[in-house]
């Protein structure tokens, strides 16, 4: 069955950097675009990143364009985001989830994993 | 970029009774060269992630229970309980997926009354 399990949230000050993991099993993971989504505390669910299934092709949303990078590695079934100059408003927790068209992306999200929290505060 | 709004943001149903959720894209979601709605449904349960319930604004995913139903086109969808159960209590979103960004609606809570 398909398992996607988030990594790496913790706290951290504004300004500084963090990136989270996502490992997936379950399915072939070379050939789907995956997704980050957050959702921040009392609020609702935000998407935040896609990644096409050979990670050359990449969209963002534009509360994190120029500080957030997805990337992923096929060879360890694994994606990746990198998030720089947080801010207190990026504390959430960040899911990642699987497309559900395979070689293209349809931004429609079949699996999801359980989440990382990120909390930025000083 | 397409903004969706849903109504209400929450609502108290009784059990047994009737549910439903509204939701409004600012722009139509219908490919018409397949005529298909991109508008999906996913329930959070606490604690939980978001789970995919429907999808082409009217496809039950493998599992749902049938007292879950989509429908609408265009523009204007409902998400309807026939018949609220305890374990339905959950905030319900809608997403478009029709072009990038992809974007969901602010949540509706369902309680029991």
């Amino acid at each position: 069955q398909v398992q996607l399990v988030e990594s790496g949230g913790g706290v951290v000050q504004p300004g500084r950097s963090l990136r989270l993991s996502c490992a997936a099993s379950g399915f072939t993971f070379n050939t789907y675009a995956m997704h980050w989504v957050r959702r921040a505390p009392g609020k609702g669910l935000e998407w935040v990143a896609v990644i096409s299934y050979d990670g050359k092709h990449n969209y963002y949303a534009d509360s994190v364009k120029g500080r957030f990078t997805i990337s992923r590695d096929n060879s360890k079934n694994t994606i990746y985001l990198q998030m720089n100059s947080l801010k207190p408003e990026d504390t959430a927790i960040y899911y990642c989830a699987k497309d559900y068209r395979p070689r293209d992306w349809d931004l429609l999200l079949d699996y999801w994993g359980q989440g990382t929290l990120v909390t930025v505060s000083s | 970029d397409i903004v969706m709004t849903q109504s209400p943001d929450s609502l108290a149903v009784s059990l047994g009774e009737r549910a439903t959720i509204n939701c409004k894209s600012s722009q139509s979601v219908l490919f018409t060269s397949n005529n298909k709605n991109y508008l999906a449904w996913y329930q959070q349960k606490p604690g939980q992630p978001p789970k995919l319930f429907i999808y082409w604004a009217s496809t039950r995913e493998s599992g749902v229970p049938d007292r879950f139903s989509g429908s609408g086109s265009g523009t204007d969808f409902t998400l309807t309980i026939s018949s609220l159960q305890a374990e339905d209590v959950a905030v319900y979103y809608c997403q478009q997926y029709f072009s990038t960004p992809p974007a969901f609606g602010q949540g509706t809570k369902v309680e029991v009354k």
